[in-house]
């Protein structure tokens, strides 16, 4: 596609419940990353893939959190038994390589934990 | 520990003054240094990178100033207008690695 595109572009879900958030990356970006941005907070890296390796997942605030990519394209962050302070807008981005040119931004989900 | 620290939080200018906003880094390994700017609702975009073999980059009326010695950088926004007020993230990287960014500097631009 011409971007990054993520949905749910926002969800509300009860405290305890699972979610899935998707990442479709551009076309032919080798690289996909996840941050989490809370309310007026800086961008916190979770997790990223590059190709065929293994990701790096050094950034995944607890076990609660799981991320996958498919066939190194379409992604899914998972939040299991969410809690209150999992609320934040999870952005998605991908790149050509790593580092390289910049990252594109898709426009977030903005998940809200009731 | 933040890999890159960004000021100021808040930046209020007037329509056609100057803003600038400034990050510092640790890491002397990091070769790639690109501004982000974010309106709300919408993810970063990038606006402007620079290397670290050049000290000035311009485009438009954003500039970049690189000090490497100094192990700074700046956005300058000449004629600020209204249009350029969000929210800009400065960012690192060593080249084929994670980005780190900054915390992200809320500009309002009055016109």
């Amino acid at each position: 596609g011409a971007g990054v595109s993520q949905s749910p572009s926002n969800k509300v879900t009860e405290k305890g419940k699972d979610v899935e958030l998707r990442c479709d990356p551009i076309s032919g970006h080798t690289a996909l990353y996840w941050y989490r941005q809370s309310l007026g907070q800086g961008l916190e890296f979770l997790i990223y893939f590059q190709g065929n390796s293994a990701p790096d997942k050094s950034g995944l605030p607890s076990d609660r959190f799981s991320a996958e990519r498919t066939g190194g394209s379409v992604s899914t962050l998972t939040i299991q038994r969410t809690q209150q302070e999992d609320s934040a807008v999870y952005l998605c981005a991908s790149s050509l390589d790593m580092g390289l040119g910049g990252y594109t931004f898709g426009s977030g989900t903005r998940l809200t934990v009731v | 520990q933040q890999q890159v620290k960004q000021s100021p939080q808040s930046l209020i200018v007037q329509k056609g003054g100057i803003s600038i906003i400034n990050c510092a880094y640790e890491n002397t390994a990091f070769d790639y240094f690109p501004w982000y700017q974010q309106f709300p609702g919408k993810g970063p975009a990038l606006l402007i990178a620079i290397r670290p073999d050049v000290s000035e980059k311009k485009e438009g009326r954003f500039t970049i100033s690189f000090n490497k010695s100094a192990k700074q950088f700046s956005l300058h926004i000449m004629d600020s207008q209204p249009g350029d007020s969000a929210t800009y993230f400065c960012a690192a990287s060593n080249t084929g690695n994670q980005f780190y960014f900054g915390t992200g500097t809320s500009l309002t631009v009055i016109p």
